[in-house]
């Protein structure tokens, strides 16, 4: 069974502070994904990766960025964190596949609260 | 971009009533994926329809996809209180990434 691994399930932090948020999954997927959530606008895709240290930008890229230096692991930072980035962040991955568009396989999510 | 739309935002029925979820696009899916979330947990992928004028079963959950593939439907057949959460449909916004529904929000009341 795929496991999908958020590093924190609930973080705090202040505003201005640099805040890394680690996703790592086990099933050897090329692409992963960074969402977050809120009340209303359902899932809201920031970044992806589709290889090591590929990168594309989401529906909402700023004041993220992401790094992938390993095939499982991938990391969403928040430069300079701000209170309106306060919100639940989703990691997911997925195979590429012949045919687009595989299913995503979704982390607990991170609950990120800046203060 | 491409946009989903989905209805309704949030329904309440008894335990044993049906329940239906619709999804719209603007432009034609080459498929289409749904996905529950249980409340507190994450979403869980449930389907996926490829076909024009595709039905799909999996237990009380009927889905379907359209014919001109720019709608789909979730329909469960006398809900329980273990279909409560949030329902989500999602089509492709390029080849590996998905645009979701905003999701409809399923409480069921014993």
């Amino acid at each position: 069974d795929v496991k999908v691994t958020q590093s924190s399930r609930y973080l705090v932090k202040r505003t201005g502070e640099k805040v890394f948020l680690e996703c790592v999954q086990d099933m050897d997927h090329e692409n992963m994904f960074w969402y977050r959530q809120d009340p209303g606008l359902g899932l809201r895709l920031i970044y992806f990766s589709y290889d090591v240290k590929m990168k594309e930008k989401g529906d909402i890229p700023e004041g993220y960025s992401v790094s992938r230096e390993k095939k499982e692991r991938f990391s969403l930072i928040l430069e300079s964190a701000s209170t309106n980035q306060t919100s639940m962040y989703l990691c997911a991955s997925s195979f590429i596949g012949v045919v687009g568009n595989q299913p995503q396989h979704f982390g607990d999510g991170t609950r990120l609260s800046i203060l | 971009g491409q946009q989903v739309m989905q209805i309704p935002q949030y329904q309440h029925v008894q335990e044993g009533e049906d329940f239906t979820t619709y999804c719209n696009s603007s432009t034609t899916l080459s498929n289409i994926q749904w996905y529950k979330q249980r409340p507190g947990g994450h979403p869980v992928f449930l389907i996926q329809l490829v076909k024009s004028g595709e039905v799909k079963k999996q237990k009380r959950l009927t889905f379907q996809f359209g014919e001109a593939k720019k709608n789909s439907s979730l329909h469960i057949t006398a809900t329980q209180t273990t279909d409560v959460g949030t329902y989500f449909c999602a089509g492709p916004s390029g080849y590996s990434t998905l645009t979701f529904g905003k999701g409809t929000m399923l409480l069921v009341s014993p």
